[in-house]
């Protein structure tokens, strides 16, 4: 069974850089597919961040693509996001998810981490 | 303002059908596949439908899936309450280079 888990810290200062991991089990990142990052602001609705490939080849919500970078580390089975510069408009629950190369479906996702921006 | 348009709420009656539309332009659902997700109160989004009429497995039948020019469509019969939910439809917009969700429909089984 695939799961995936993000992790890291539930607050983040205003002009910091917003740092998460999304660790994968019961599949191999390094067998393909697509992984990515969506968040959801409170009482809001979905927003694609952006998506790696297992090669390492990256894709950007353009709207975001000046603050995000998105790596994978296959030896660890996982991949990262970091969002810069971060304000409260970036206040939201972070998922990862998987999208398999010939879907633009999202089949697997991780139960998502609350990231706080506050002073 | 999301780039795919869904009514923000529907509801109706147990036992009963309802559809949830989501309208795009030909940039997105036009020529790209739609998929849907379901988001239950205070858990991640769970794909009902991709490649817009196809159903992943343990995804019952009760819920279907159709798409026609630049509008989607998701269904939804033999309501129950725990379909209570917000619904998400998705799609890539080759303009924006983007993944693109619609602002999510708000079941509601009465």
């Amino acid at each position: 069974q695939v799961q995936l888990q993000e992790s890291g810290p539930g607050l983040v200062k205003p002009s910091e850089t917003l740092s998460l991991t999304c660790a994968v089990s019961g599949y191999s990142i390094s067998s393909g597919y697509y992984w990515g990052w969506i968040r959801q602001p409170p009482e809001k609705g979905l927003e694609w961040i952006g998506s790696i490939y297992h090669s390492g080849t990256t894709y950007y919500n353009p709207s975001l693509k000046s603050r995000v970078t998105i790596s994978v580390d296959t030896s660890k089975n996982q991949f990262s996001l970091k969002l810069s510069s971060v304000t409260a408009a970036d206040t939201a629950v972070y998922y990862c998810a998987r999208r398999p190369q010939t879907s633009s479906s999202w089949d697997y996702w991780g139960q998502g981490t609350l990231v706080t921006v506050s002073s | 303002q999301s780039v795919l348009t869904q009514p923000p709420s529907v509801s109706a009656a147990p036992g009963q059908k309802v559809t949830i539309s989501c309208s795009g332009s030909s940039s997105n659902i036009g020529n790209n596949y739609v998929s849907w997700y379901q988001q239950l109160p205070g858990t991640a989004p769970k794909l009902l439908i991709y490649e817009n009429n196809k159903r992943p497995s343990g995804i019952p039948d009760r819920f279907s899936g159709s798409k026609s020019g630049t509008s989607a469509t998701l269904g939804i019969s033999g309501l129950q309450t725990g379909d209570e939910a917000d619904y998400y439809c998705g799609t890539w917009d080759s303009s924006l280079s983007a993944v693109v969700f619609g602002g999510g429909t708000k079941l509601t089984v009465l």
